[in-house]
């Protein structure tokens, strides 16, 4: 497709349990981006991809999270041991990776994640 | 610290009125981006518009229009003669150059229904 894909796009869960959300950005794209929406947080900054850097993950809220991006395309976004407070919409977002700053994003339509 | 205040939580107006959305940003930085992402039911969030702080031009397109003002560090969006199909939520968001990665930070978003 044309653009960023996610899946699932819902996903329930039993608190304790891992769960992987997945992201395929656009294609051409270099830079990958997780954020999170919740009611409590609003939309948040979990963590960026781009190319073959070290990723940025300094938006991740506990080490319960974790997300790779294999062969500069696909994401998977991983919380183990997933508790209540981790219900939300997990949002991916590309762009192009041209500039590093005032790009505009392209998200996905999100996965709903509820934990029970 | 970084910090995007959208006051209006919701707004609800008939068709054709013109309807001002609110949005007041906080940071240290000198070089910032300013965007407005508009998130329609379906959840994927949509680029609009992004601005530069070096840029205070206001910009107008189609029905949209910004004011960019850094004296009172307001980046206000104005839909003029608004239509059922603008019914959204609209985010503002920041993102600083010194951070190296298009963290954005949002506001809380508003929640804008025209009614017919």
């Amino acid at each position: 497709g044309a653009g960023v894909s996610q899946s699932p796009s819902n996903k329930v869960t039993e608190k304790g349990k891992d769960v992987e959300l997945r992201c395929d950005p656009i294609s051409g794209h270099t830079a990958l981006y997780w954020y999170r929406q919740s009611l409590g947080q609003g939309l948040e900054f979990l963590i960026y991809f781009q190319g073959n850097s070290a990723p940025d993950k300094s938006g991740l809220p506990s080490d319960r999270f974790s997300a790779e991006r294999t062969g500069g395309s696909v994401s998977t976004l991983t919380i183990q041991r997933t508790q209540q407070e981790d219900s939300a919409v997990y949002l991916c977002a590309s762009s192009p990776g041209l500039y590093t700053t005032n790009e505009k994003l392209f998200f996905g339509s999100g996965t709903q994640l509820s934990v029970l | 610290a970084q910090k995007v205040t959208q006051a209006q939580t919701e707004i609800s107006v008939v068709e054709k009125e013109d309807v001002t959305l609110d949005c007041v940003y906080e940071t240290r930085d000198t070089t910032y981006y300013l965007f407005w992402y508009k998130q329609p039911p379906s959840g994927e969030l949509v680029f609009l518009i992004r601005r530069n702080s070096f840029d205070e031009q206001n910009e107008i397109s189609g029905r949209y229009s910004w004011n960019f003002q850094k004296s009172t560090s307001s980046f206000n969006f104005t839909i003029t003669a608004s239509q059922v199909v603008d019914s959204a939520v609209y985010f503002c968001a920041l993102s600083e150059a010194r951070q190296g990665a298009q963290k954005l930070v949002f506001g809380q978003g508003t929640r804008l229904t025209i009614n017919p």
